[in-house]
């Protein structure tokens, strides 16, 4: 297809756990963003790319979590010693450019869900 | 710091009806303003976007109007549909490129 893609859809891991969450940008997007979304909330930011590097990782809530997207297509975001707090819905979306001139487009998501 | 609000949290109307929904935001430093609509287990999809030196965007039924020197935007829709029941969140782009978003307004078109 050609829409972002998101795997796995769902993820259940145990407290402590380490996860990996696949987004697939719609091609030749060269900004990707991960955000994630709690019941009831709009999506809260974690990191920005544009094209290999991170732009802007200043919403990663701490040192557990870390993305990368080494070829500037797909990105992973990962997750070490995984907590009950972290339990949300990651977002991934990309656009064109740098986005200001572009919309964003979402993939559906991945539910994380930590016991 | 950016802040969105959304009002109402929630609306439900009869179908047919022509409604408002308001976003507002605090800093008036922003690259553009979008807005999305979001089905129950799904991502986001794009509506409208309208950049900053703009006062409004339209597509089909919909219509976006900003105000950046009050900090407010308005997405109007006109003569609702049921499958037009969604939530609805309206986000803007910051100078950091981020997108700051409302909690979103919850829209129930009752047939």
């Amino acid at each position: 297809g050609a829409g972002v893609s998101q795997t796995p859809s769902n993820k259940v891991t145990e407290k402590g756990k380490y996860v990996e969450l696949r987004c697939d940008p719609i091609s030749g997007h060269t900004a990707l963003y991960w955000y994630r979304q709690s019941l009831g909330q709009g999506p809260e930011f974690l990191i920005y790319f544009q094209g290999t590097g991170a732009a802007d990782d200043s919403g990663l809530p701490n040192d557990r979590f870390f993305a990368v997207r080494p070829e500037g297509s797909v990105s992973t975001l990962k997750i070490q010693r995984t907590e009950r707090g972290d339990s949300a819905v990651y977002l991934c979306a990309s656009s064109f450019g740098d986005g200001t001139n572009s919309p964003l487009h979402f993939g559906n998501g991945t539910r994380l869900t930590v016991t | 710091k950016q802040e969105v609000t959304q009002i109402p949290a929630a609306l439900s109307v009869p179908e047919g009806e022509n409604l408002v929904l308001n976003c507002s935001f605090t800093d008036s430093a922003i690259y553009n303003l979008q807005w999305f609509r979001q089905d129950p287990g799904k991502g986001l999809t794009s509506l409208l976007l309208i950049q900053s030196s703009q006062r409004e965007q339209t597509s089909g039924r919909l219509n976006a109007s900003l105000d950046k020197s009050s900090g407010r935007s308005t997405l109007y829709i006109a003569a609702s549909q049921p499958g037009d029941s969604a939530t609805y969140l309206c986000a803007v782009m910051d100078s950091n490129y981020q997108l700051i978003w409302g909690a979103g307004t919850k829209l129930i078109i009752k047939p």
